[in-house]
């Protein structure tokens, strides 16, 4: 238990449909990154939130955008979807300023399959 | 991030050591290595990190080479449920991590 919870665990749309997904961070930290895992592949880096600003972001198109709330929660839009976006999603909380030390804590993820 | 390399799966015997090779000789000075493991479909978990010196905790052992253009995680007494996908990562992106294809670790009886 990391104390990261993603929601919805499973959903399925179809192409050009639009997705959100959500992220509850551990309590204490302020920042969230998420990543896109296909299947057999690593976990692929799509942006990182810190107080409420974005703070980086992987090779992926606009239309990945997402939101870090005050009480830094976050959500991941994608629209348009395609189906190659079939993929696990990831969130992941850390510390910030804890530095490239900072561990981060991974939610169980949600699969969202384009149809 | 510095690339790295490891063997795309290994076997290891119940209640063996099991050591887990990783390479990352283009790593930067200030490039920690870190390791994570994910269980089929569960979220990567946090096991260990370093940048110089070797490190131990409840989980694993890191041992660095002096060069530190290499790595092996270490865990003592593996078990059935530390078959896991194992990942080495060298960053100094915090949570920014570049994931590989990490190794496949079959714990067998």
């Amino acid at each position: 238990e990391t104390g990261v919870t993603q929601s919805p665990t499973h959903l399925i749309k179809t192409r050009g449909q639009q997705v959100t997904l959500r992220c509850s961070s551990q309590s204490g930290h302020n920042t969230v990154s998420w990543y896109q895992q296909a299947l057999g592949q690593g976990p692929q880096f799509i942006f990182q939130y810190y107080r409420e600003e974005e703070n980086g972001r992987g090779n992926f198109p606009p239309r990945f955008s997402g939101l870090q709330f005050p009480n830094y929660s976050s959500e991941l839009n994608v629209n348009a979807l395609e189906l190659d976006d079939s993929a696990l999603y990831l969130c992941a909380s850390s510390l910030a300023f804890a530095g490239p030390t900072g561990e981060l804590f991974f939610g169980e993820g949600s699969r969202l399959t384009v149809l | 991030d510095a690339k790295t390399t490891q063997p795309p799966s290994m076997d290891c015997a119940e209640g063996r050591a099991a050591n887990l090779p990783c390479n990352h000789s283009t790593i930067s000075g200030n490039e920690y290595v870190y390791w994570y493991r994910q269980i089929h479909s569960q979220g990567p978990q946090y096991i260990i990190h370093g940048l110089k010196n070797n490190e131990t905790n409840e989980m694993a052992s890191l041992i660095i080479t002096e060069d530190r253009k290499s790595s092996t995680l270490i865990l003592p007494h593996a078990t059935l449920r530390d078959t896991a996908v194992y990942y080495c990562i060298a960053s100094n992106q915090g949570g920014k991590l570049i994931f590989g294809q990490g190794t496949e670790l079959s714990v067998k009886p």
